[in-house]
């Protein structure tokens, strides 16, 4: 089954504890990106990758980091978790070149006291 | 700046009713534009894609237009029915940097 799959999809950490969150897709996309959703400000992108080795900043990168080292996977990473990263977190995928639509994950709620 | 509005923000109608969802973007330059489903506490289910050389695509009840001059698309949802109440969101691929931008979502209520 074609998927995208975030783990973990519920998490309660404090504050300054790194921490990673792992997407994976099984559709040899080329183009994943990471958005976090928030009341209010809707979804916004944090970061995107276009192809193995290449990422780039969305519009709200800070206090993120990514790496794209195989195509499947994307992690997005917290090296010092705050409060105000307290949001609801989703990985994407997509196929460049040919218009295809966005598949997402399931999300993952991460909570940062 | 490179934006996406959805207005209005909620609707309710009575089932049966059309719906009309409206989604606007400050730059004509898109890949493509995107329109999801997003029910309370969940992930998001893509609708439509429409390709920036295309005009409109269709789907069962849903049918989605876009005119990139004015930076409008429209989503058009027949006959509504309850199981439709959900959020529905608009998303834009800008050509210049392959960046994606979200609407804030307009929520809609279809009332049995």
């Amino acid at each position: 089954e074609a998927q995208v799959t975030q783990n973990p999809r519920y998490l309660i950490t404090v504050t300054g504890k790194k921490l990673t969150v792992t997407c994976s897709q099984n559709m040899n996309h080329e183009y994943m990106s990471w958005y976090r959703q928030d009341p209010g400000l809707g979804l916004r992108q944090i970061y995107y990758s276009m192809n193995v080795e290449v990422t780039d900043k969305g519009d709200v990168p800070e206090g993120y980091k990514v790496s794209r080292k195989e195509k499947r996977n994307f992690p997005l990473i917290l090296e010092s978790p705050s409060p105000n990263q307290t949001s609801l977190y989703f990985c994407a995928s997509s196929q460049t070149g040919d218009n295809q639509p966005q598949h997402f994950g399931d999300g993952t709620r991460l909570s940062i006291l | 700046k490179q934006e996406v509005t959805q207005i209005p923000a909620a609707l309710s109608v009575p089932e049966g009713e059309n719906l009309v969802l409206n989604c606007s973007f400050t730059d004509s330059a898109i890949y493509n534009l995107q329109w999801f489903r997003q029910d309370p506490g969940k992930g998001l289910t893509s609708l439509l894609l429409i390709q920036s050389s295309q005009r409109e695509q269709t789907s069962g009840r849903l049918n989605a237009s876009l005119d990139k001059s004015s930076g409008r698309s429209t989503l058009y949802i027949a006959a509504s029915q309850p199981g439709d109440s959900a959020t529905y969101l608009c998303a834009v691929i800008w050509s210049n940097d392959y960046k994606l931008s979200f609407g804030a979502g307009t929520t809609v209520t279809v009332r049995a």
